[in-house]
C-alpha cells in the first residue's frame, strides 16, 4: 500500500507570496493533519481535517488554511508569507479516530526569502 | 508546563546497552500515546503505540504507560549505531480523535 505522499518536495518563495501544498492520504485513510516542524519550535500542529471538515486547529493565523476533497486529498494553503513560514510541513494521515495511528508523509521543506 | 515534555538530551548510549526515553504529559483524559523515530532530514517515522497501562513489546522495542503517573516511556534494547535518531513521543488528547500533541524530541546517539 501506497504511503502519504506530498508535493511539492521543496519550494522557494518570497516574502509576500503565498503557496499552496499538496498531501494524499494512504489510501482508505480519511483524516488528514498537518504540521510545521522548525528547529526552533518542533512539531506544531496545525490542523486536521476529516470527511472535507475541519475538525480541530492548532494555534496558528488566519494566514494558514486548508481543505480537503471528497476523495480525502488535502491542500494547505499559506498566504502573505513571512520569513517565519520558512519550515517542514508534514502531512499525516490515519483511518479516523483516536485510537488509530498516523502516518507521516516526507513533508514539503519551504524557504522564504 | 508542557504538555507532553522529554529530555532533549542528547542521550549518549553504547552499542549493545539499553536505551531509556521518557515522557510525561499533562492531560490526565489522554488516550493514546505513540513514539516516532525522526532521523536528520526526515520526517517522523511511527514506531510503536500503546493505549492501555503496562508494556508493549515489539522487537527490540518496549512501551510502557503508566497512566497514573503519567508517563510513557521507550525502551530499545541491544541498541545500534542505525538507532541513533531523535525520538518524539506523541499523546491523543481527547477522544474526538483529532488533536495529537508532540513532545520537543529526545536526541540518542549510540556510540560503536
Amino acid at each position: 500500500k501506497a504511503g502519504v505522499t506530498q508535493t511539492p518536495r521543496y519550494l522557494i518563495k518570497t516574502r509576500g507570496q503565498q503557496v499552496t501544498l499538496s498531501c494524499s492520504p494512504i489510501s482508505g485513510h480519511r483524516s488528514v493533519s498537518w504540521y510545521q516542524q522548525t528547529p526552533g519550535q518542533g512539531l506544531q500542529f496545525l490542523f486536521e481535517y476529516f470527511s472535507e471538515t475541519q475538525r480541530n486547529k492548532g494555534n496558528f493565523p488566519g494566514r494558514f488554511s486548508g481543505r480537503q476533497f471528497s476523495n480525502s486529498r488535502s491542500e494547505m494553503n499559506v498566504s502573505t508569507l513571512e520569513l517565519g513560514d520558512s519550515a517542514l510541513y508534514l502531512c499525516a494521515s490515519r483511518i479516523s479516530g483516536s485510537y488509530n495511528e498516523q502516518f507521516f508523509g516526507p513533508g514539503t521543506r519551504l524557504t522564504v526569502l | 508546563q508542557k504538555e507532553v515534555e522529554q529530555n532533549s538530551g542528547p542521550l549518549s548510549v553504547p552499542e549493545g546497552a539499553i536505551a531509556s526515553l521518557n515522557c510525561t504529559y499533562s492531560d490526565r483524559g489522554s488516550q493514546s500515546f505513540f513514539w516516532y523515530r525522526q532521523y536528520s532530514g526526515k520526517s517522523p517515522e511511527l514506531i510503536m503505540s500503546i493505549y492501555s497501562n503496562g508494556d508493549k513489546e515489539d522487537g527490540r522495542f518496549t512501551a510502557q504507560l503508566n497512566k497514573a503517573s503519567q508517563y510513557v516511556s521507550l525502551l530499545i534494547r541491544d541498541s545500534q549505531p542505525s538507532d541513533s535518531a531523535t525520538y518524539l513521543c506523541a499523546v491523543n488528547r481527547d477522544s474526538s480523535a483529532s488533536k495529537i500533541i508532540f513532545g520537543s524530541g529526545t536526541r540518542l546517539s549510540i556510540r560503536p
